[in-house]
């Protein structure tokens, strides 16, 4: 069966330092993959998806980047964090897009960040 | 306009009620449609898929409505663990874009 690892569960990082979030599936080739954010009380905000290694597309501009360099192996990467970075952060993936329809989505059980 | 617009309630209902939530979405190309599950400070988690003919699992019930762009989730008998947030799902084809949409989510919460 898939499985989906993202880490570390929380992380409370001052202003201006940076940040890595790894996230993992297993049991699965070619999946779609996508980080959200969901601030305190909000809805998730999709931040990036990826459809393949090196292949990144970005949703809104900020102060993150993402990268996949291998097949199930996302990454979350700010260089300095901003106070608005706070948040849930979760990963999630689904199965490669037909071109029909997307499918539904599976969830990591996220990174909850605070910025200090 | 919001692309996936929810009552953020709180619902709150007695043991037992049959609650409804409706979501609206703004594009009409829309192709996908999902209800998830989350439950505070947790990943949300599939609840079910939302079918043209309307489809049921157990106490659920969705019901897609194209014409009108809203989609619904009925629970019935509801019981204390329904309580959560419910977020609904919309899958946008022609902005290219490859990723669910999700709605701010509608808080349920039941009560003995």
């Amino acid at each position: 069966s898939q499985t989906i690892h993202q880490w570390p569960a929380t992380l409370v990082q001052p202003v201006g330092s940076p940040l890595s979030l790894e996230c993992t599936v297993e049991g699965t080739s070619n999946p779609n993959l996508y980080w959200y954010r969901q601030a305190a009380g909000r809805g998730l905000q999709l931040l990036f998806y990826s459809i393949g290694i090196d292949q990144i597309s970005s949703e809104v501009p900020q102060n993150l980047s993402a990268s996949r360099p291998q097949d199930r192996q996302f990454i979350l990467s700010s260089k300095k964090l901003l106070l608005s970075d706070s948040g849930f952060y979760l990963c999630a993936w689904s199965v490669r897009w037909s071109g029909v329809q997307n499918t539904e989505a599976f969830f990591g059980q996220g990174t909850r960040l605070t910025v200090v | 306009r919001k692309e996936v617009e929810q009552d953020p309630g709180p619902f709150n209902v007695p043991e037992g009620a049959t609650v409804a939530f409706n979501c609206t979405y703004s594009n009409s190309a829309s192709q996908s449609f999902f209800w998830y599950r989350q439950d505070c400070r947790k990943e949300p988690k599939l609840l079910m898929s939302v079918y043209s003919s309307g489809n049921e699992d157990g106490r659920f019930t969705a019901q897609l409505n194209r014409a009108s762009q809203y989609i619904s989730l009925l629970i019935r008998d509801s019981k204390l663990s329904d309580s959560a947030t419910y977020l609904c799902v919309v899958s946008f084809m022609d902005t290219g874009r490859r990723a669910l949409t999700f709605g701010s989510g509608t808080r349920l919460q039941v009560q003995p």
